[in-house]
């Protein structure tokens, strides 16, 4: 079936500290990935993605890695800052359904000052 | 340069009702896309529209409708309201050539239905 899932609903990290959170995709087809940063009240917010023939790729202050041998992928915060804290999404896309995106059920990430 | 703007962004209404939601597309894209997020739970696709038409269509009953105007605007209309309608209704955008070029998500509108 079309799942991507989450293992942590919630994540609690200390400010400045690093943050991962991991996500879990079921369906190999899946060939593009996107990380999404959901706060209170707004729409996703793009964060960075990921295309199937790459294992990791970089932003500023956030690295998505790729492993799909095991399905899994996963976004790397360096040190977590307050406005982090939100909901964090990943999303797949495949080429035999490239209209639309299939959605986890998010991890929240909480921030402690 | 404007975002995607979605209206009304609160709305409730009763069971059995029907309502209209109304997106404008980030400028420069074309395509129209419909979510539906439940609370606590990830959006999940209802449509897509492309140059006027539905071109693909999530697992959401026929009470669920679009359209989508010459000026790439796009309404979504759901008939007959059940109490488990309440949800984010977010609409994004992108260019025709793919999503992969660029998915810009609105705010959403919160429906409730009581």
């Amino acid at each position: 079936g079309e799942s991507v899932g989450l293992h942590l609903p919630t994540l609690s990290v200390q400010e400045g500290d690093n943050s991962i959170i991991n996500c879990a995709y079921s369906n190999s087809a899946s060939d593009y990935f996107i990380w999404y940063k959901q706060e209170s009240g707004k729409g996703p917010q793009f964060i960075i993605d990921i295309r199937s023939n790459m294992d990791k790729r970089q932003g500023q202050r956030v690295t998505v890695l790729l492993n799909k041998t095991v399905k899994h992928l996963s976004l790397q915060i360096a040190a977590t800052q307050p406005g982090d804290s939100a909901v964090y999404f990943c999303a797949e896309n495949r080429m035999d359904s490239s209209y639309k995106l299939i959605f986890g059920s998010g991890t929240r990430l909480l921030v402690r000052p | 340069d404007a975002g995607v703007t979605q209206s009304p962004t609160h709305l409730i209404k009763t069971r059995g009702q029907q309502v209209t939601l109304r997106c404008s597309p980030k400028s420069g894209h074309d395509t129209v896309s419909w979510y539906q997020q439940a609370l606590g739970q990830g959006p999940q696709f209802i449509f897509q529209y492309y140059e006027e038409e539905e071109r693909q269509r999530g697992n959401f009953p026929d009470r669920f409708s679009g359209h989508q105007f010459p000026n790439y605007s796009s309404e979504l209309n759901v008939n007959a309201l059940l109490l488990g309608d309440s949800a984010l209704y977010l609409c994004a955008s992108s260019p025709g050539r793919g999503l992969r070029y660029g998915y810009t998500f609105g705010s959403g509108t919160r429906l409730t239905v009581v």
